[in-house]
């Protein structure tokens, strides 16, 4: 069981190229989130989304979208990559939003953007 | 709004010592709580969770934490650390839907 996937591992990236983060998980989760991770400040909620078919914003949501087509694909997408945006990403799971449930974490997305 | 603060932001002890960590957050009732640890290069991985009960919880690799309500905490202890405990620990507290994390303590162990 290979749990969360994220693709790719790293990327370096031109400002005001359009880039896709890519999330899978494979234990039927319904509740997925995006967080990035920047020095000192602990991972902030960038989206979620609660159920196949729907997403809310998060803290951080600006410069960011994501659908959720399936159960099983989270994708993160940066419309017009920026300088601000260069951070490590995770993806995470959990069987559903709001109750406590443990939330699990991918090995992350390492993204430089010039 | 809630929020969670981790005070050390490096925290260096020696091999066999005891080790506390300190998380304070901010929220009005008793949110879901935990501590996670980040291995270098790693995604996170949870070391113990806080629901209700019994406010000494146990976790994974030795770690247990304890909930103060008064004080508005949840501290993440080990009696003795161990060199492969060297990482970068994250308080979070889960009052909705929105996990949210303090700015993480990096513990490094010296031989």
């Amino acid at each position: 069981i290979a749990g969360i996937t994220q693709a790719p591992t790293s990327q370096i990236l031109a400002a005001g190229r359009r880039m896709t983060l890519r999330c899978t998980q494979d234990m039927r989760h319904n509740a997925m989130y995006w967080y990035r991770q920047d020095l000192g400040l602990g991972l902030r909620l960038i989206h979620y989304s609660n159920t196949a078919g729907t997403t809310g914003k998060g803290e951080v949501p600006d410069g960011y979208s994501v659908s959720r087509a399936n159960t099983d694909d989270f994708p993160l997408t940066l419309a017009s990559a920026v300088p601000s945006q260069t951070s490590v990403y995770f993806c995470a799971s959990s069987k559903v939003a709001g109750t406590g449930e443990t939330q699990y974490f991918g090995p992350g997305t390492r993204l430089l953007v010039l | 709004a809630q929020s969670v603060t981790q005070p050390d932001i490096h925290i260096t002890v020696s091999e066999g010592a005891s080790l506390e960590l300190r998380c304070n957050y901010s929220y009005g009732a008793t949110p879901y709580l935990f501590w996670y640890v980040q291995s270098p290069g790693q995604g996170l991985q949870l070391l113990l969770k806080y629901f209700s009960g019994d406010t000494l919880v146990q976790g994974i690799k030795g770690f247990e934490a304890e909930f103060k309500r008064s004080q508005s905490s949840f501290n993440l202890r080990k009696p003795s650390v161990h060199w492969s405990d060297a990482a970068e620990y994250f308080c979070a507290v889960l009052p909705d839907n929105m996990l949210t994390f303090g700015g993480g303590t990096r513990l490094m162990v010296k031989p």
